[in-house]
């Protein structure tokens, strides 16, 4: 079965720790991207990528890191900088980042600090 | 930058009726590409519909259709029988280069 997956579902971290969220995908797409979910915002793009080695930044990149060592991984971490880190993450990705294509979204991991 | 805008952060109907949700956007780009998300309790995101800016019919899938209103950049989606299964967040997004969400619409199915 093609699609994505991130984990862990829920995760739990203290203050000042830096935590890193897995997104693994074997759609073979190009483009990947995190989003940042909260009540009554939608979503906001965090980081994006539209090819292996490289990524941009998108509207909420403060605080947060990604790394694109292989197609079908984009981790995300999110740092001890990141002001107010808890939040529900969502991974996606498309066959291109060109806007024109469909994103398929992960299951999504929610993250509490404390 | 391109904005979009759904202006009824909540809805409701009766199981078996039509509701439409609206979608407004804002762009000065002629070509993109329009699509409605949902989001049930299970928080997975799939997408409902998709729409390309430079064809003037407008999308259908099975019970989910859309007015398209490109001079207006009106983008609503209309969802006919409605189910049960249908109560989620909406999302209309907007694809030109990146993609652009709303806010979202929260769609309550009642029996």
């Amino acid at each position: 079965d093609g699609g994505i997956t991130q984990s862990p579902k829920y995760l739990f971290r203290k203050e000042g720790q830096n935590v890193t969220l897995s997104c693994e995908q074997n759609l073979n797409h190009d483009a990947m991207y995190w989003y940042r979910q909260d009540p009554g915002q939608g979503l906001r793009l965090i980081y994006y990528s539209q090819i292996v080695n490289d990524f941009q930044k998108g509207d909420i990149a403060e605080g947060y890191s990604v790394s694109r060592e292989k197609k079908e991984s984009f981790p995300l971490t999110v740092t001890s900088a990141q002001k107010n880190p808890t939040a529900f993450y969502l991974c996606a990705s498309s066959y291109a980042g060109t806007g024109e294509y469909e994103q398929y979204f992960g299951p999504g991991t929610r993250l509490t600090v404390t | 930058a391109q904005t979009v805008t759904q202006s009824q952060p909540e809805m409701s109907v009766q199981e078996a009726e039509t509701v439409t949700l609206s979608c407004t956007y804002d762009t000065s780009e002629s070509n993109y590409y329009l699509f409605w998300y949902k989001q049930p309790p299970s928080r997975q995101m799939i997408l409902v519909i998709r729409q390309e800016a430079y064809k003037q019919q407008n999308a259908t899938e099975n019970r989910f259709s859309v007015n398209f209103q490109k001079a207006a950049k009106s983008f609503s989606l209309k969802i006919s029988d409605s189910q049960l299964g249908d109560t989620a967040m909406y999302f209309c997004a907007f694809g030109n280069n990146d993609m652009r969400f709303g806010a979202g619409t929260r769609l309550t199915v009642k029996p």
